[in-house]
């Protein structure tokens, strides 16, 4: 069973246009996260969610927004797309409250193209 | 936030040990170290933390040093599965964004046959 699953894994897309990428972990973690990974490979928290508790990490435009309709799902909306947009985006998932050391579980990744 | 320095690329031969080095210099007394690795095309993966001991697992070791100044990733038999950028994370648990991973540029290691 995939502990930590992400959908589409490639999407491509225009610019200007909104787009949603969904992440769902089976693991009964209370802690979901969205990461960037850019052209460069540099990897970059952008969101924390915990207990509907969400820290944003302050250099996320306000054009990409987490949403969690339950605990085992995280999705990121984005909207107006730019071409600076593109990179890999991974969600993971962890055991307890903000703050505590448990090891992060990631998903697969999704591959976004901005065009 | 303390950072880490990690040599860019690192090469091993199949089947022998790896050590992988962190510097750590600024490190608080209350920072844990963990490790990760992204496989090629694969989200990142938790491989090993520690705080002032040595620790082991079935992946690998975490040698810290005294001063807890920098530490070292031991791979001890190394597979081509191995190959992989390695990161080496500090973590604060007193800290609120401690929950979050910061990734430096990590140690791309290549494992030859």
């Amino acid at each position: 069973d995939t502990a930590v699953s992400q959908t589409p894994k490639y999407l491509v897309t225009q610019m200007g246009n909104d787009k949603s990428i969904k992440c769902e972990q089976n693991l009964g973690h209370d802690t979901m996260y969205w990461y960037k990974q850019d052209s460069k490979k540099f990897l970059k928290i952008m969101f924390s969610y915990n207990n509907k508790e969400l820290i944003i990490n302050e250099t996320v435009p306000n054009r990409f927004s987490p949403k969690s309709p339950d605990k085992a799902h995280l999705n990121l909306h984005i909207n107006s797309l730019e071409l600076g947009d593109s990179a890999v985006y991974f969600c993971a998932s962890s055991q307890g409250l903000a703050g505590m050391l448990y090891e992060q579980y990631f998903g697969p990744g999704t591959r976004l193209t901005v065009t | 936030d303390a950072k880490t320095t990690q040599p860019n690329s690192m090469e091993s031969n199949e089947e022998e040990p790896v050590h992988l080095p962190c510097n750590h210099s600024t490190i608080s007394g209350t920072d844990y170290i963990h490790w990760y690795r992204q496989l090629p095309s694969q989200g990142p993966e938790y491989v090993i933390h520690g705080l002032t001991s040595n620790v082991n697992n079935r992946m690998a070791s975490l040698a810290i040093a005294e001063d807890r100044k920098s530490s070292t990733l031991i791979l001890h038999r190394a597979t081509l599965r191995d190959a992989a950028v390695y990161y080496c994370i500090l973590r604060d648990p007193y800290n609120n964004a401690g929950n979050m991973l910061t990734f430096g540029g990590g140690t791309r290691l290549m494992v030859k046959t």
